[in-house]
């Protein structure tokens, strides 16, 4: 079974333009979130979907937004970029099967906003 | 407020040992933990979880313990081999998707 996939790996933004990331979530999984990386605030939630509904969202402004298809790929864009935008944006997608939760990280795509 | 924390930054094991990571958290609410193994600019790869309900969970030469009492869990790695050299995340997550996750803890495995 294929895994996480997420597109671009990597992206180079300037100040003030926007950006569209892909998620591909493994087969089968329908809930997809996001997660920002950055060597000062390490790991942090964005958002969650789940059946194109978002059931969760993090601290973080408007400027980060997302979507989920119904064939469970989801989008997450980010409008007026700032330099501390830059980071590893990662998107998971998760399972229970026999009462173990697992979720599954995509390699990430890596933004430089300069 | 930090709910997940990984208080030792990092730890050097010799090959062959075993090696312990800790991680403790405040939020009572979390329904189960996970534990997660990652390289630089790469996505955090899924070793091991464990529901709040159980107290231990191996797979292989990884073993999570949870003591809901102390709020503490710890992954244990045994034999522990150069290849296990990363960082190493621990994460909680309530009854949604949403994972919060500690700081990380570097380990580093020698010969």
């Amino acid at each position: 079974k294929a895994g996480v996939t997420q597109t671009p790996r990597y992206l180079i933004k300037t100040r003030g333009q926007q950006v569209t990331l892909s998620c591909s979530p493994i087969s089968g999984h329908r809930s997809v979130s996001w997660y920002q990386q950055t060597p000062g605030q390490g790991l942090q939630f964005l958002f969650e979907y789940f059946s194109e509904t978002q059931r969760n969202k993090g601290n973080f402004p408007g400027r980060f937004s997302g979507r989920q298809f119904s064939n469970s790929r989801s989008e997450m864009n980010v409008s007026t970029l700032e330099l501390g935008d830059s980071a590893l944006y990662l998107c998971a997608s998760s399972s229970t099967s026999g009462g173990v939760y697992e979720q599954y990280f995509g390699p990430g795509t890596r933004l430089t906003v300069t | 407020d930090q709910q997940v924390k990984q208080n030792s930054p990092s730890l050097s094991v010799q090959e062959g040992r075993i090696s312990i990571l800790n991680c403790d958290y405040t939020n009572s609410m979390f329904d189960y933990f996970l534990w997660y193994k990652k390289y630089p600019a790469e996505g955090p790869t899924f070793l091991i979880s464990i529901s709040s309900i159980k107290d231990k969970n191996e797979d292989g030469r990884f073993t999570v313990f949870l003591n809901k009492s102390a709020k503490h869990l710890s992954l244990h790695i045994v034999p522990s081999q150069p290849g296990d050299s990363a960082v190493y995340f621990c994460a909680g997550g309530d009854n949604t998707d949403k994972l919060i996750f500690g700081t990380g803890t570097r380990l580093q495995v020698f010969p």
